[in-house]
């Protein structure tokens, strides 16, 4: 079955450490997206990608990296220098934005 | 920036009842789309409508849009207990590959057994 997968389900990390969480996806799509969402809202895009070896920079970028190397996978990673990582991320990957965003599900990261 | 802004943030119903949840948007858009979050999970896509479009089914599904007033509203009919969950509208820009939505922050509706 195709889809997107995301891991860990669950990641603590203590203050200071780069942690990546990962993204894969046997969909064959092109573009590939990072999201973050905090308790009670909505999402917002931290960095998103077109094409291989390709990305740009979402609403909330500062402390955060991404690499796309790959088609399938769009790893995330959440430096020290992100002040309030502790929240629910999501991965997702399109092909035309007329078919809508197919979504993993999700890694809740937690400082500790 | 949040695009979208979800009326209402919360809604509890009865098992049977329609639900209905309203989306404002800011700019203008190509197509306006509907998620579903149970949870602690991933988004669902539910159904998506163009900018030249005025309403859309899918099964107990029904959105409609209004670009003059920067609207969509979604209706849910006969609702179940598995409808509980968030739901969240966004926006879109062109229908090409790569293309970014813009997520309002979600209503959570609560249906009652």
């Amino acid at each position: 079955d195709g889809g997107i997968t995301q891991s860990p389900k669950y990641l603590f990390r203590k203050e200071g450490q780069n942690v990546t969480l990962s993204c894969e996806q046997n969909l064959n799509h092109d573009a590939m997206y990072w999201y973050r969402q905090d308790p009670g809202q909505g999402l917002r895009l931290i960095y998103y990608s077109q094409i291989v070896n390709d990305f740009q920079k979402g609403d909330i970028a500062e402390g955060y990296s991404v690499s796309r190397e790959k088609k399938e996978s769009f790893p995330l990673t959440v430096t020290s220098a992100q002040k309030n990582p502790t929240a629910f991320y999501l991965c997702a990957s399109s092909t035309t934005s007329l078919y809508g965003y197919t979504f993993g599900s999700g890694t809740r990261l937690t400082v500790v | 920036s949040q695009q979208g802004e979800e009326d209402p943030q919360a809604l509890s119903i009865q098992e049977g009842e329609n639900a209905t949840m309203n989306c404002s948007y800011k700019t203008s858009i190509n197509n306006l789309q509907w998620y579903r979050q149970n949870s602690g999970r991933g988004l669902v896509h539910l159904i998506l409508i163009r900018s030249n479009e005025r309403e859309k089914h899918s099964g107990r599904l029904r959105v409609t849009l209004d670009t003059s007033k920067k609207s969509s509203s979604l209706l849910i009919t006969a609702s179940r207990a598995a409808d509980t969950a968030s739901y969240f509208c966004a926006t879109g820009g062109e229908e090409t590959s790569g293309s970014r939505l813009t997520f309002g922050e979600g209503t959570q509706l609560t249906v009652n057994p």
